[in-house]
């Protein structure tokens, strides 16, 4: 049992390249999420997905487009790499309904030059 | 106004110290708090999570919610430094379906010296 994991865990991109970071989780949660932190802004969630088929918005969804490839697997993608998206990305994830423990996987870092 | 506010630290105490972890909120709609324990380059851990008001004692941590106040704490007795971490606060409504969205304050970094 695996729990969350990420893929890379370090990449380094040049400005306007772009990335998709993968996520999985073999815990059969529904929902699944992206965040990313950065020095003093602490955690703040990019996209969602409340179950498989669905995805939202969060506070800070500029710039990035999420895939929920099937229950497991949700993926976030950078078209347009910027500076600005220079951080560390979590994935968690958590069972469906009411107010569960979210889980969260190793981190992503990544440095946009 | 952020909808969380939490001291950034760093904090630094001796080994045994009792700490004392803050946050304040503006969203009355919070209902469920937790604390996340975050070693360095690691994922955040739930640590705590309490439902609306009062205490709750998990060994040598207890979580307090003061929803009068807007206002949640995080002591630490008899620190250890294996307790060296960053502790992330987050909070959360029931409203907007089942998604129970978290709202995290920035974090405070702690380190317990031996």
């Amino acid at each position: 049992n695996a729990g969350v994991t990420q893929t890379p865990k370090f990449q380094v991109l040049k400005t306007g390249q772009s990335m998709t970071l993968q996520c999985a989780q073999d815990m059969n949660h529904n929902s699944m999420y992206w965040y990313r932190q950065d020095p003093g802004m602490g955690l703040r969630l990019i996209y969602y997905s409340a179950s498989e088929g669905t995805t939202d918005k969060g506070e800070v969804p500029n710039g990035y487009n999420v895939s929920r490839l099937n229950k497991r697997e949700f993926s976030l993608r950078l078209e347009s790499a910027a500076p600005s998206q220079t951080s560390v990305y979590f994935c968690a994830s958590k069972t469906g309904q009411g107010f569960n423990e979210q889980f969260f996987g190793p981190g992503t870092r990544l440095t946009v030059l | 106004q952020k909808e969380v506010e939490q001291d950034p630290g760093p904090l630094s105490v001796p080994e045994g110290a009792i700490v004392s972890l803050n946050c304040t909120y503006s969203n009355s709609a919070f209902q469920y708090f937790m604390w996340y324990r975050q070693y360095s380059r690691k994922g955040p851990e739930l640590l705590m999570y309490t439902y609306s008001s009062g205490n709750k004692e998990d060994g040598r941590f207890t979580a307090q919610v003061d929803k009068s106040s807007k206002y949640i704490s995080l002591f630490i007795r008899d620190s250890q430094p294996s307790d060296s971490a960053t502790y992330l606060c987050a909070m959360s409504s029931s409203s907007g379906g089942s998604n129970y969205k978290l709202t995290f304050g920035k974090g405070t970094l702690l380190t317990v010296n031996p």
